[in-house]
């Protein structure tokens, strides 16, 4: 299936862990995002990669760090997990230019 | 700040009626599109309309965008049961690329 995919979907954590979340897309894309969506539905952009590079990096904490290894993957590294850190997060991808994104099926992030 | 507010922030129809959903922004935008996000699923992207355009339809879609106002309309038509679901604008508001989202509108259609 041609789609943005995500892995974990769930993941329950201590806090003061560290956790990395994982992005692919084989949709050929050249840009990738992260976003953010709290307990309201409310849902930020944090960081935003075109061919490998960072373009946008919101106001987040240097805990996380976004790594993009090629086109196709877009990581997002959590250090010393928080409470506030749990919400959903969102990858999508478009090609640039083309403004309607593709999002994946989101990451559910529980902080004990 | 850039932030689309989408209005109303619940809706409740029957079946066959028509959904209407506003999103209000302040600042200028190049388009502005709406996407439908299922419970614990991600956006789906539904419409897109650029600054320079006044109404597109999709199926039973329609969009309306007035500038002047900075408001733009997603009305469902004949909704049906699996029309259920938090509808979000995202404004695009040039070259950094990324969209700006609000809280959205969480619409239930009963059958």
């Amino acid at each position: 299936d041609t789609a943005v995919s995500q892995t974990p979907k769930y993941l329950v954590t201590q806090m003061g862990n560290d956790k990395s979340i994982k992005c692919e897309q084989n949709l050929g894309h050249d840009t990738m995002y992260w976003y953010k969506q709290d307990s309201k539905k409310f849902l930020k952009i944090m960081f935003s990669y075109n061919n490998k590079e960072l373009i946008i990096n919101e106001t987040v904490p240097n805990r996380f760090s976004p790594k993009s290894p090629d086109k196709a993957h877009l990581n997002l590294h959590i250090n010393s997990l928080e409470l506030g850190d749990s919400a959903v997060y969102f990858c999508a991808s478009n090609l640039q230019g083309i403004n309607e994104q593709f999002f994946g099926p989101g990451t559910r992030l529980t902080v004990l | 700040s850039q932030q689309g507010e989408e209005d109303p922030q619940a809706l409740s129809i029957q079946e066959g009626e028509n959904a209407t959903m506003n999103c209000s922004y302040k600042t200028s935008i190049n388009n502005l599109q709406w996407y439908r996000q299922n419970s614990g699923r991600g956006l789906v992207h539904l419409i897109l309309i650029r600054s320079n355009e006044r109404e597109k339809h999709s199926g039973r879609l329609r969009v309306t965008l007035d500038t002047s106002k900075k408001s733009s309309s997603l009305l469902i038509t004949a909704s049906r049961a699996a029309d259920t679901a938090s509808y979000f604008c995202g404004l695009y508001g040039g070259s950094q690329g990324n969209l700006i989202f609000g809280k959205g509108t969480k619409l239930s259609v009963k059958p």
